[in-house]
Formats: C-alpha cells, structure tokens, sequence
C-alpha cells in the first residue's frame, strides 16, 4: 500500500492476555518506529529499528513490552500480561534512512488498544 | 534529556482569523524541530520542519514557524484558518543524528468555528 498500514485499527482485551499489534511500513523504508499515545497526551517513543535490528528500545516501559521485525519489514509489537494502564493507540511509523536521521516519519492510522 | 511544552492545550479561532499555537523546547543539545498535524481519524501527518538555515520555514496549507533560538521556541502561525484546518498539532524534537527518535508536546487541539 502507499501508505503505513497497522493492524488490528482496534483491540479489546481482557487484564493479563497477550496482545500482538502489527506494523507494514512503507516499502523501501528502512528505519521503523513505535510510539504510544495516551488519551490527551502526545506520542510517546518506544522502540526504533533500523533493518532488522532495534536501534533504540529505551522507551519501552517494563520487559512485557517486546518488538521484533525479523526481515526488516513488518514489525509486531508484543504485549505480555496487559494491564489496564496499556490502554493506548499505538502508533507506528517508517522513513528513509535520510528522513530518520532528521526525524521525518510517515505515521499509520494506530492501534487502538483498550485492557478491560 | 529533551522536552517540549505546548502552552495551550486547545485553540478556539473563527475561520479567516489568525492563529498562533505556542511550542518552547528544552534540550542541551542541537535539535531539529517538527511540527505534526492529526486530522479527526487519520495518522500523523508532517506540517513543517526545521533543520538548519532560515529561521523562518513554510509548510503545507499555509501554516509557517520561526525558530527562535534564545527563546527556545517554535511558534506555528497561519494568518488565515479554514474549517478544514480543525485538527490536533503536536510540536516535536528530534536530537541530531539519533535516528529520527522524536520528543512530541501534549498537543494542541485547534478547533474553527464559521
């Protein structure tokens, strides 16, 4: 597609199930992100990959928070034993190299994720 | 560490008024400056960016900031706002050479009354 694509646009979950969030970049885009928005609250950086591999996770929160991207494309992000403060829109975004190394991203639509 | 505050967190204009929408940034480092715009339903969307030179840049729809450097600021302005221009903009910040990580603001909801 032509633009950031991310599944499912909205996930209800019961408190301590796993949830897996998807990501289809831009194609040719190497470098992939994952931010967090909170109701009222601006995105929130978590993790950036360049290629395959994570450049930068220090915004994931606690070790239930895991990102792979495994052929340096799609990206899943994964959610172990949710709870209700998870309740966010994860936002995923791509760019060029160039454009990551200014910080002009191309975002998707989100992931919204409610943890009754 | 950086940071960014968005000073007022919604704006009320009437359409073809000016509007301002405040950004000050802290950081001890060079940052590049980024103003995003969220329309009702849709993804991040870049508006304008700063990244060196003029101090004064242009965007998409007629919205313009100016890096003011002593003042730590980013203000976006448009001297004309259409309805079509409703939507959450966020300020941002991204340190040079770290990968495109950006620091965004609390946003500001800008709503165009006719």
């Amino acid at each position: 597609g032509a633009g950031v694509s991310q599944t499912p646009s909205n996930k209800v979950t019961e408190k301590g199930k796993y949830v897996e969030l998807r990501c289809d970049p831009i194609s040719g885009h190497t470098a992939l992100y994952w931010y967090r928005q909170s109701l009222g609250q601006g995105p929130e950086f978590l993790i950036y990959f360049q290629g395959t591999g994570a450049a930068d996770d220090s915004g994931l929160p606690n070790d239930r928070f895991f990102a792979v991207r495994p052929e340096g494309s799609v990206s899943t992000l994964k959610i172990q034993r949710t709870e209700r403060g998870d309740s966010a829109v994860y936002l995923c975004a791509s760019s060029t190299n160039g454009g990551a190394n200014t910080g002009e991203l191309f975002f998707g639509e989100g992931s919204r994720l409610t943890v009754l | 560490a950086q940071s960014v505050t968005q000073l007022d967190s919604q704006v009320p204009v009437f359409e073809e008024a000016p509007v301002e929408l405040r950004c000050n940034y802290s950081s001890s480092v060079s940052v590049y400056l980024f103003w995003y715009v969220q329309y009702p339903n849709q993804g991040l969307q870049l508006l304008l960016k700063y990244l060196s030179g003029s101090t004064l840049v242009k965007g998409i729809n007629g919205f313009e900031a100016e890096f003011n450097k002593s003042q730590t600021s980013f203000h976006l302005r448009k001297p004309s706002v259409h309805i079509s221009d409703t939507a959450e903009y966020f300020c941002a910040v991204s340190v040079q050479n770290q990968g495109g990580k950006l620091i965004f603001g609390q946003g500001t909801e800008l709503s165009v009354k006719p």
